[in-house]
């Protein structure tokens, strides 16, 4: 079976735009969660959903948002690029929503602003 | 005080011995603890988790839970060069729902 499947692998935008990235979860998975790795530090959660609902946030500016679709695939949306916001971008998926699950994490994104 | 502590390393070890790797958290209403391995420029593998005071063993690798210390550890028997990478320990907290909060983890390096 495949494993979590992120797109794109790289990316490199500038300052002010926006990005969208995309996971799809485990097959039979109905929670995914995004995090944000920054060179150096371990992954730093920022949103779950689970049966496209969001179900838990992280202290992220409004600029971040994200959804679930039916098919249990997730988008990641971040507006108003900042420098800081260069990163690894992982989405990891679980069975269910309530954490007695583990989560499995996808190859990740990497997002260069320039 | 940060809420996942590990020690950053790099730990150093000879090929076969144990490698030893900890992690206490803040919150004592956690309930679940995971290890996850993540080589250079990979995303994190999950190794083990374990729920329950004690141990926990899956092949070379032993989770240790100690709830009261708040502590949990994981060993490495009879490690390999292929074992040298980063490890990042993870917790989630009671009513967290699927939230993780990782250390910075531990860098392991095991020598020929």
């Amino acid at each position: 079976d495949a494993g979590v499947t992120q797109s794109p692998t790289h990316l490199i935008k500038t300052r002010g735009q926006h990005v969208t990235l995309r996971c799809s979860p485990i097959s039979g998975h109905k929670s995914v969660s995004w995090y944000q790795q920054v060179l150096g530090q371990g992954p730093q959660f920022i949103f779950q959903y689970y049966e496209k609902e969001e179900r838990g946030r992280g202290n992220f500016p409004d600029r971040f948002s994200a959804r679930q679709f039916p098919n249990y695939s997730s988008e990641l949306n971040v507006n108003a690029l900042l420098l800081g916001d260069s990163a690894l971008y992982l989405c990891a998926s679980s069975l269910l929503g309530d954490g007695n699950q583990p989560q499995h994490f996808g190859d990740g994104t990497r997002l260069s602003i320039l | 005080q940060k809420e996942v502590e590990q020690n950053s390393g790099p730990l150093s070890v000879p090929e076969g011995a144990i490698a030893s790797l900890n992690c206490t958290y803040s919150d004592r209403g956690s309930q679940s603890f995971f290890w996850y391995r993540q080589y250079s420029g990979k995303s994190p593998e999950l190794i083990m988790f374990i729920y329950s005071n004690g141990d926990k063993e899956d092949g070379r690798f032993t989770a240790q839970l100690n709830k009261a210390s708040q502590y949990v550890s994981l060993l490495i028997r009879d490690s390999q060069p292929s074992d040298s990478a980063t490890y990042l320990c993870a917790v989630r907290a009671a009513g967290g729902g699927n939230k993780l909060t990782f250390g910075t983890g531990t860098q392991l390096k095991v020598e020929l």
